[in-house]
């Protein structure tokens, strides 16, 4: 079975900071990885996704992730908060076995303070 | 073009009614899905369609009852829905297998 923990139901950045967030995930093979955000009353867009090439992915924003098998994480970070960031992001992810089943973390609520 | 477009974009309803939701993409997908989202929760499937025919349920009440009359359209039929189904109603589409699902914005529902 596949599934995914956020650590951290809200983090809160100051704006030009880092912002880093956690995702980790079980699997006892190589999953596809994704990363959403949603905005208020909207549907979720994607921000990237692992599908077993390049570790470190890049996606839009100025967001990336990087892939590490050992500790089974794929975090999110941004060198510098911008307050239109804020927003709560997703992690999921989905396995061959699984079919098109997408799997989401709980989410985190992210707060960016001027 | 990454467009899901879902509507009405809000749905008021007693218990009684029977209404609909609609979804509509056209990138070509061949997966469609539907999702429910309730405040600060992550979205829970509800139904995958792959080319047409109903490939997951996810144990969903009869209440809620999925169509998908052609590659570009998903429906979700309501009746006899309880207030505890009030949440953001969520479409998607990708190519079938590992790919990528786009979300269309949702459907806010309310049900009095």
């Amino acid at each position: 079975a596949q599934s995914v923990t956020q650590l951290g139901s809200h983090v809160s950045v100051s704006e030009g900071a880092l912002v880093l967030l956690r995702c980790n995930y079980s699997s006892s093979v190589p999953p596809y990885l994704f990363w959403y955000v949603q905005y208020p009353n909207q549907g979720l867009q994607l921000l990237l996704k692992y599908t077993s090439a390049a570790t470190l992915v890049k996606g839009i924003n100025g967001f990336e992730a990087e892939f590490k098998k050992s500790e089974t994480s794929f975090h999110l970070t941004k060198p510098s908060a911008h307050m239109s960031d804020a927003a709560e992001y997703f992690c999921a992810v989905t396995l061959k076995a699984a079919g098109n089943k997408l799997t989401f973390g709980g989410g985190t609520r992210v707060l960016v303070k001027p | 073009d990454t467009e899901v477009t879902q509507t009405p974009k809000h749905l008021v309803m007693g218990m009684t009614n029977k209404k609909s939701l609609k979804c509509e993409q056209h990138m070509g997908h061949r997966a469609m899905y539907w999702y429910k989202q309730k405040a600060k929760k992550p979205p829970e499937l509800m139904f995958v369609y792959s080319y047409e025919k109903l490939s997951i349920n996810e144990s969903v009440p009869s209440r809620f009852s999925p169509e998908c009359p052609n590659s570009s359209l998903l429906n979700l039929h309501l009746h006899a829905l309880q207030p505890e189904d009030s949440a953001l109603y969520l479409c998607a589409s990708s190519h079938p297998g590992l790919e990528t699902q786009y979300f269309g914005p949702g459907t806010r529902l309310l049900v009095l």
